[in-house]
């Protein structure tokens, strides 16, 4: 089974609003790292945070984590229609080498 | 630079035919993943390598699937005797090195229809 999953599995919002996305996963973990991928086009890198961080930024994203809850946030405010893509969580489970993917959660920015 | 590159972008095959699946990571780059997303799914890790040894092949689906690095370089992903239930987007990604605390860089992925 997978090792994180999404909330909500999609989302619509108008542009400038902010936009939330959960991740909740089922193990201890080292990292966690959140991912963006465009309609049919490979995924791409956004932000790593720290078993042992609770919060980090990065430009307009703010990444929360809550290892006592097993889950994370991201948060993308000012939304831009260029944010409209699918957001992943990506964990290790505590193995350290390899990546578990959530099902994703599906944005849509309304210009 | 050039990025992580897959090939081919599409393959359509017949039930039944073994395909293979081409990954060239970023040059330097010690760590390689191959994963599977079926349409509107999320990503199913299916193995990874450090340099050309594959520690862990505990998410290979099934015995039809194999993979393999060369030189530490380019793998390929092999699928035996494909099923319809194959199809889907193989994506593969490299790190400079394994560890969760490195960025995966992907590919764009090579879409396998398996009629």
């Amino acid at each position: 089974s997978q090792q994180g999953e999404e909330d909500p599995q999609a989302l619509s919002i108008q542009e400038g609003e902010n936009a939330t996305m959960n991740c909740s996963y089922k193990t201890s973990i080292n990292n966690l790292q959140w991912y963006r991928q465009n309609s049919g086009r490979g995924l791409v890198h956004l932000i790593l945070i720290r078993s042992n961080e609770r919060e980090k930024h990065s430009g307009r994203l703010r990444v929360t984590l809550d290892t006592s809850k097993k889950s994370s946030s991201l948060l993308i405010t000012a939304s831009r229609a260029a944010d409209t893509a699918s957001y992943f969580c990506a964990t290790d489970a505590g193995t350290g080498n390899q990546f578990y993917f959530g099902t994703g959660t599906s944005l849509t920015v309304i210009p | 630079g050039a990025g992580v590159s897959q090939s081919p972008s599409n393959k359509v095959t017949e039930k039944g035919k073994d395909v293979e699946l081409r990954c060239d990571p970023i040059s330097g780059h010690t760590a390689l993943y191959w994963y599977r997303q079926s349409l509107g799914q999320g990503l199913e890790f299916l193995i990874y390598f450090q340099g050309n040894s594959a520690p862990d092949k505990s998410g290979l689906p099934s015995d039809r699937f194999s993979a393999e690095r060369t030189g530490g370089s380019v793998s390929t992903l092999t699928i035996q005797r494909t099923q319809q239930e194959d199809s889907a987007v193989y994506l593969c990604a490299s790190s400079f090195a394994s560890g969760s605390h490195n960025e995966q860089f992907f590919g764009p992925g090579t879409r396998l229809t398996v009629l």
